[in-house]
């Protein structure tokens, strides 16, 4: 399995928007929509925000919303506010029974 | 409430053996394919073993592949994973985790409820 790659960092002041890139190879997103991502706070787990590039599960805000090109995945966090700060990861299905996971990006809501 | 807890994390000296359980409330796990995930410290997330609702169908990550064994138990509600000849590099946070979606090669593709993580800590 390999890492799929995202930024180290991303911030906003509140009430902007942040996009945070994840990007793989053709086996990672070629042909499949298969994308999540998670957010995931200081000593608590991921909790699923995205999933198939641009489904929200239920409760999940719509300020939350992704999107995929070609190698490159998306998140977008619209409206900041300060509980969206955290870790951010995205994961892609990689073939077989593998999934890969991004390198993760720290929000900060300045 | 519906819940995971997962535990029975610890310090292991490398080459011993460890025993993960996942133990679901308020709904049944039963019905669902399941998974285990780790974190290693200040580390991104890798997923590890996925185990078939009715335990027909097992995968791992190759890194693990015939050291960790994924089981099910029906009655009790529950997950295990028997770690053995456990490495330095499996120090991590484990998480159990529901698998909301899966491919019909067996990937677990979204996990939408996860456990609070039981530290496991391989060093002599």
């Amino acid at each position: 399995q390999s890492a799929l790659t995202q930024p180290p960092s991303a911030s906003g002041s509140p009430g902007q928007s942040v996009t945070i890139s994840c990007t793989g190879t053709s086996i990672d997103f070629g042909g499949y929509d298969y994308v999540a991502w998670y957010q995931q706070y200081p000593g608590k787990p991921p909790k699923l925000m995205i999933y198939e590039v641009n489904k929200r599960p239920s409760g999940v805000p719509d300020r939350f919303s992704g999107s995929k090109s070609g190698i490159t995945a998306s998140l977008t966090v619209s409206g900041l506010q300060a509980e969206d700060e955290g870790d951010y990861y995205c994961s892609s299905y990689a073939g077989g029974s593998n999934l890969d996971f991004g390198t993760g990006t720290k929000v900060t809501v300045l | 409430e519906v819940e995971l807890v997962d535990s029975g994390g610890g310090l292991v000296q490398p080459g011993g053996s460890l025993r993960l359980s996942c133990v679901a409330s308020g709904f049944d796990f039963n019905i669902y394919w399941k998974s285990w995930l780790r974190q290693a410290p200040g580390k991104g997330l890798e997923w590890v073993a996925t185990i078939k609702h009715d335990a027909r169908e097992k995968y791992y990550v190759d890194s693990v592949k015939g050291r960790f064994t994924i089981s099910r138990d029906y009655a009790e509600n529950s997950m295990y994973l028997e770690m053995s000849s456990v490495r330095v590099e499996d120090t991590a946070v484990y998480y159990c985790a529901r698998v909301s979606s899966v491919t019909t090669t067996g990937a677990a593709l979204y996990f939408d409820l996860w456990g609070r993580g039981t530290l496991v800590t391989v060093s002599s």
